[in-house]
């Protein structure tokens, strides 16, 4: 069956350097894919996406990369701030169906140093 | 803040009972859909409403359901609560039903004893 799945559960970083969060996912049908951060109390907020046709997406501080070949998906996170400390998910949008039915990763915990 | 509101924000039940949670969705929106997210957990697809009618199920029993409203709010009802129902639930309101940006509102903590 379809999933989606994060390599290291919790990632620790200085702040100012680049975080990097990484997912694998196994439907290789999947053809579109959100990147969420939720912060504690609070709902998943979107923060980029991507479409299988594209291999690099970027927004403001973030960059998402897609490596449809090895059915993986990269959060860049450059400059990294204290204000950037959450659980980041990522998710992809069951295309067999289309609609907003979203399969979640278990989510990567991101913890920024001072 | 996303304009998807949901009440209650915490609540707790004890097994067999029944609960409604209630979602406003944000202006302009005419989709929403339900998700339940364990501690520690990424949210699981409960379902989608478009146009008060059910539109996609994930993979939860018939006693979790639903209501939409002229006014595209909407209702997720669970009955006979187990104690693996304990959860945050998640509600989002989409433009469309067709895939795209979801908001999603800050969640009613449920406890089930």
């Amino acid at each position: 069956g379809e999933s989606v799945g994060l390599h290291l559960p919790t990632l620790s970083v200085q702040e100012g350097d680049n975080s990097i969060i990484n997912c694998a996912y196994s439907n290789s049908a999947s053809d579109y894919f959100i990147w969420y951060k939720q912060e504690s109390g609070k709902g998943p907020q979107f923060i980029i996406d991507i479409r299988s046709n594209m291999d690099k997406r970027q927004g403001q501080r973030v960059t998402v990369l897609l490596n449809k070949t090895v059915k993986h998906l990269s959060l860049q996170i450059a400059a990294t701030q204290p204000g950037d400390s959450a659980v980041y998910f990522c998710a992809e949008n069951g295309s067999a169906g289309g609609g907003n039915k979203l399969t979640f990763g278990t989510g990567t915990q991101l913890k920024v140093e001072l | 803040e996303t304009g998807v509101t949901q009440s209650p924000t915490h609540l707790i039940k004890t097994r067999g009972q029944q609960v409604t949670l209630r979602c406003s969705s944000q202006s302009g929106h005419n989709t929403v859909s339900w998700y339940q997210q364990a501690l520690g957990q990424g949210p699981q697809f409960i379902f989608q409403y478009y146009r008060e009618e059910e539109n996609g199920r994930g993979n939860f029993p018939p006693r979790f359901s639903g209501l939409q409203f002229p006014n595209y709010s909407s209702e997720l009802n669970v009955n006979a609560l187990e104690l693996d129902d304990s959860a945050l639930y998640l509600c989002a309101s989409s433009r469309n039903r067709g895939g795209g940006e979801l908001f999603f509102g800050e969640g009613s903590r449920l406890t089930v004893l």
